[in-house]
């Protein structure tokens, strides 16, 4: 059982590059989302997907962009990397949006990403 | 919107009781979360609570009231593989009602 899985673990890009950082769950979960984790701010959401071709922004979506074809795969891209979007970004999931106990986020081991 | 307060730092003793308190703002409430994070890592998943009260899960326990705004991590028996950065997060009501807001993390230093 993979669980939530993101690729790659470590990326150094340059300013204004194209960067896609990808994230694979296997619990079939209806909800996954983006957060960046920075100094200072802790965990900020980024996009969230309620299933397969439904997404939404989240606190700080600018200069993001999300697809969800599929529902295992939730794919994060930085259409023109900044200095300002270097941080460690968590993939996470859960199984669904209704108020109830087993809707607990599960995260990924996380993307570091460093935009020189 | 929400906001959510926990302190930056703590430093506690191993074996000892440490408290992380947690106090937010919120336009709607849906829950609220107490995840562990080490450092390098992923956060996971420590507690959980909806209503007012105290939940108990072996060494780790919190509480909730949602009157006052307020929630604390209850770490009994403190183990120095407890050090770690704890979140508080808030569950909102919209979005499906699964959309989270964290606070900045509690440092937690056990010390010998």
């Amino acid at each position: 059982d993979a669980g939530i899985t993101q690729s790659p673990r470590y990326k150094i890009t340059e300013t204004g590059r194209q960067v896609t950082l990808m994230c694979h769950q296997t619990w079939s979960h209806s909800y996954m989302f983006w957060y960046r984790q920075d100094l200072g701010h802790g965990l900020r959401l980024i996009y969230y997907s309620a299933a397969a071709d439904i997404t939404d922004k989240g606190e700080v979506p600018d200069g993001y962009v999300v697809s969800r074809s599929k529902t295992e795969n939730f794919p994060l891209t930085l259409e023109s990397a900044t200095r300002s979007q270097t941080s460690v970004y968590f993939c996470a999931s859960s199984e669904s949006g209704l108020r109830d106990h087993t809707d607990t986020q599960y995260f990924g081991p996380g993307t570091r990403l460093t935009v020189l | 919107g929400q906001n959510i307060d926990q302190p930056t730092e703590m430093t506690a003793t191993e074996g000892a009781i440490v408290q992380i308190n947690c106090t937010y703002q919120t336009s709607g409430f849906n829950g609220l979360f107490w995840y562990q994070q080490h450092a390098g890592e992923a956060p996971t998943f420590l507690s959980y609570n909806v209503l007012d009260g105290l939940e108990e899960k072996g060494r780790f326990s919190s509480f909730l009231s949602r009157s006052k705004g307020y929630s604390y991590l209850l770490l009994k028996e403190l183990q120095m593989k407890d050090s770690a950065s704890y979140l508080c997060a808030v569950r909102g009501i919209t979005g499906g009602g699964n959309k989270l807001t964290f606070g900045t993390g509690t440092q937690l230093k056990v010390e010998l």
